[in-house]
């Protein structure tokens, strides 16, 4: 998983395989949730997002699971492939009484071809 | 343009010396943000402007740090007597309603010497 401070957690995996990557978030205020993604040189790129109202949430091939109770955010991409080798960060909000979204350190994900 | 464009792409400067860093946000996008990522870390915020209202200044790390926005469009970044320890990717983003999904530009990286 992620947490602001840490080094960059690294993860490998086989193409066509599932991937997870996991986010400690850390406010629980926190309503708002966003995963991007960053590749090598360029700014980060809208994958998901979900509320707080939320457990799950799906998208094209990504489905974002959020369990408030441990303050826990998950990224599933499925039937990896080498194009989603990159840097993935969470980043929490507090709605309308934040100006600002908090991002993790990210996740290092590689796909071997 | 289709997206959010920054200049210069790279910046080179010698320590003490004063830089500008410039965002174009998409066309009609009323909140505009600053972040800094350094290497192997998260984004950091530093300013948020949205329409009219005083920005939000609260993540700035020092006096030598300022923006602002002219027109409610372009902003600039301004790093007075820059220190080697701003070396950074400074990333610029939009968004059409106040902390929802941001469009990030690709960034200035800057490096002091």
């Amino acid at each position: 998983g992620e947490s602001v401070g840490l080094h960059l957690p690294t993860l490998s995996v086989q193409e066509g395989d599932n991937s997870i990557i996991n986010c400690a978030y850390s406010n629980s205020a926190s309503d708002y949730f966003i995963w991007y993604k960053q590749e090598s040189g360029k700014g980060p790129q809208f994958i998901i997002d979900i509320r707080s109202n939320m457990d799950k949430r799906q998208g094209q091939r990504v489905t974002v699971l959020l369990n408030k109770t441990v303050k826990h955010l998950s990224l599933q991409i499925a039937a990896t492939q080498p194009g989603d080798s990159a840097v993935y960060f969470c980043a929490e909000n507090m709605g309308n009484t934040g100006n600002q979204f908090y991002f993790g350190t990210g996740t290092s994900l590689t796909v071997i071809p | 343009g289709a997206g959010v464009s920054q200049s210069p792409s790279n910046k080179v400067t010698e320590k003490g010396k004063d830089v500008e860093l410039r965002c174009d946000p998409i066309s009609g996008h009323t909140a505009l943000y600053w972040y800094r990522q350094s290497l192997g870390q998260g984004l950091e915020f530093l300013i948020y402007f949205q329409g009219n209202s005083a920005p939000d200044k609260s993540g700035l790390p020092s006096d030598r740090f300022s923006a602002e926005r002219t027109g409610g469009s372009v902003s600039t970044l301004t790093i007075q007597r820059t220190q080697q320890e701003d070396s950074a990717v400074y990333l610029c983003a939009s968004s059409l309603v106040p902390n929802y999904g941001y469009t990030f530009g690709s960034g200035t990286r800057l490096t002091v010497v």
